[in-house]
């Protein structure tokens, strides 16, 4: 069974400090990993996908990363509007184009 | 380009009246989806739509059928609302014609409450 597992579930940073998002992953045939950003009372926003072991994606202050059986968000230099929550999915070439969520971490920065 | 759109952003419904939530896409896409996102629970797949003309069960069906009404519109219908079922739903749409494609993109949300 495909299951994705998110840690931590909260995260407090200090604006500037850097840190690292984790999502482990079991699937039989990975399509892809997705990271999305989910602000309050709004729909999940996409931030990247990743294919294949050994992959990196940029964008800002964010970087994805992809290993056999978990991801990494890194974020470096955080600022307050880095504040939201991070869900991490991943879709199974068994299952169609459907998506597997884990329960997201909720990343605050403080200035 | 809107996007996905979703109606009624808010919704407060008594046990056992019936609604349907409406979402549509402005991008050509062929799937469709709908999730409900619960505390602690994640997104859950509810139903989808490869295909106009196509529907298919997710991870939580029940108390929920759904409506591919054309290319653009996907509905989601509560016969008789269970307080089970307070939640936050949300749309997507996706056109997994190749890797590149397969972004599943969300609307804004519909937040339910059954009393």
């Amino acid at each position: 069974e495909d299951q994705v597992t998110q840690s931590p579930e909260a995260l407090r940073l200090q604006e500037g400090e850097s840190s690292s998002l984790n999502c482990s992953y079991t699937v039989s045939g990975l399509r892809g990993l997705f990271w999305y950003r989910q602000d309050p009372g709004k729909g999940p926003e996409f931030l990247f996908t990743l294919y294949s072991a050994g992959e990196e994606k940029e964008k800002e202050r964010l970087k994805a990363t992809l290993t056999k059986k978990e991801s990494f968000l890194h974020i470096t230099a955080p600022k307050p509007e880095d504040s939201a929550t991070y869900l991490c999915a991943v879709q199974d070439y068994n299952q169609g184009g459907k998506l597997i969520f884990g329960q997201g971490t909720e990343l605050s920065v403080k200035p | 380009n809107a996007g996905v759109t979703q109606t009624p952003k808010f919704q407060v419904l008594k046990t056992g009246q019936s609604m349907t939530l409406q979402c549509a896409q402005d991008m050509n896409h062929n799937s469709m989806y709908w999730y409900r996102q619960d505390p602690g629970m994640g997104l859950r797949l509810i139903y989808y739509s490869a295909s106009e003309g196509t529907t298919d069960k997710g991870e939580v069906p029940n108390g929920y059928n759904v409506s591919r009404l054309n290319k653009r519109e996907f509905s989601l219908r509560l016969e008789s609302a269970a307080p089970s079922q307070t939640s936050v739903y949300f749309c997507a749409s996706t056109s997994p014609s190749g890797r590149f494609t397969d972004t599943q993109y969300f609307g804004p949300g519909t937040r339910l409450t059954v009393l």
